[in-house]
Order: C-alpha cells, then structure tokens, then sequence
C-alpha cells in the first residue's frame, strides 16, 4: 500500500457519460497530481494541484477537469466521453510543489469506455 | 513529439547478470530525471533520481548514470532478479512537469 488511495479501480462508463475519479494523497502531502495511461503509451501528464490551487496542466482536454479539496482529495471529472478515452488514469502525490524525491503513485483507475 | 524516449520496449536477461536500461531525451531544460518501476495492477513505483548536476547515483543494485551532452541517461541494475522483472519509466523534469517515456518492460529469466 503506497498511502495513495484512487477509488474507482475499475470503471466501465458508455460513451458520452460523465465520471469523477477520486484520490486520497499520503498523508502530509499536499502536492497530487493526475497522470493518463494508454495503451503502450507513457503516462502522459494531466494536471498538478498544490494545496487546493492549480500549479501546473499538462495534455489535459477541455472535457476534463479537476479540483482539488480543502481535506486535500482530488477528483479527475471526465465528460463527453469518447473512445479513446479508455486508458488507466493514476493519481500521485508528493510532499513539494517541484521535483523532490520522486512521486508517490496510487494504484489507478482503469476506465473502459463502450 | 516525444520528449523522453525509451527505445527499447522489451528487454530479456538472464538472473544474475547486468540489466541496462536506456532513456534519451531532447529537451535540454530537463533538470532531473527518475526511473520508476510498475508491476502489473499497481501504480510505478519511485526507484532511483538523478540531478543534472550529477552524473552518477548508486542505490544498492540500482545506478543510474547521466550524460548530459549526450542527452542520454541509463539504469543499471546489478545483479538483476526475477523480481525486477517488470516496466521501467524514465522521467525527466523541468519545474513542474514530469515527462514520463514510454517504458521498457525488462524480463530478467531464471
């Protein structure tokens, strides 16, 4: 158990839906951050929060978005779903708002859009 | 355009011998770079970092090596076991933004 929590860990959703996944950070960290993987792809990086602000996007669409909470949880909204939206979606939290000693990842959400 | 190259989707070596793992990368901002691990259902794990200012670091069976001119960092993992066997992400960092490569998933055989 890395202390980085993501609920749902399966999703199956058909297209044009909407859904939030959500990520509980370690404990003490107040950097999370969202990362996208597809299929034999890299994990691509979607949004960073730092203590309830936005510090920095990444490959991010307009159908999707985040927010981050005064307890710290964060939630990854994805609307309008497509296809090619499928893909494993990780959480990671870190204790600094830069680059320190790596990031701590949470198991992921896989969604599967039909 | 990929940022961070891992050129080398699979790598199979035999236990006990030496796993090298390759990662290129084209942006000369990059700052610092980390290797992660990821076994299957589960999220990379943090392995090893390295700074620009550097261009060595150990951490027991792992060493990563730097060369900045070449733009090109490795893993090393010496002697390699059947537990290593998994995906390995290079990543490299400028401020905020991690880039994360494709991954190498390596096979270490008994």
């Amino acid at each position: 158990d890395s202390g980085v929590t993501q609920t749902p860990k399966h999703l199956i959703t058909a297209t044009g839906q909407r859904v939030t996944l959500r990520c509980s950070p370690r404990s003490g960290d107040l950097s999370v951050y969202w990362y996208q993987q597809s299929l034999d792809q890299g994990l691509q990086f979607l949004i960073q929060y730092y203590n309830g602000e936005e510090r920095a996007k990444g490959n991010i669409l307009e159908r999707f978005s985040a927010q981050q909470f005064p307890d710290l949880h964060s939630e990854l909204n994805l609307s309008s779903l497509e296809l090619g939206d499928s893909a494993l979606y990780f959480c990671a939290s870190s204790a600094y708002s830069g680059p320190g000693d790596g990031y701590t990842f949470g198991s992921g959400t896989r969604l599967t859009v039909v | 355009d990929q940022q961070v190259k891992q050129n080398s989707p699979s790598l199979s070596v035999q236990e006990g011998r030496i796993s090298i793992l390759n990662c290129d990368y084209t942006n000369s901002m990059f700052d610092y770079f980390l290797w992660y691990k990821k076994y299957p259902a589960e999220g990379p794990t943090f392995l090893i970092s390295i700074s620009s200012i550097k261009d060595k670091n150990e951490d027991g069976r792992f060493t990563v090596f730097l060369n900045k001119s070449a733009k090109h960092l490795s893993l090393h993992i010496v002697p390699s076991q059947p537990g290593d066997s998994a995906v390995y992400f290079c990543a490299a960092s400028e401020g905020q933004n991690f880039v994360f490569g494709p991954g190498t998933r390596l096979s270490v055989l008994p």
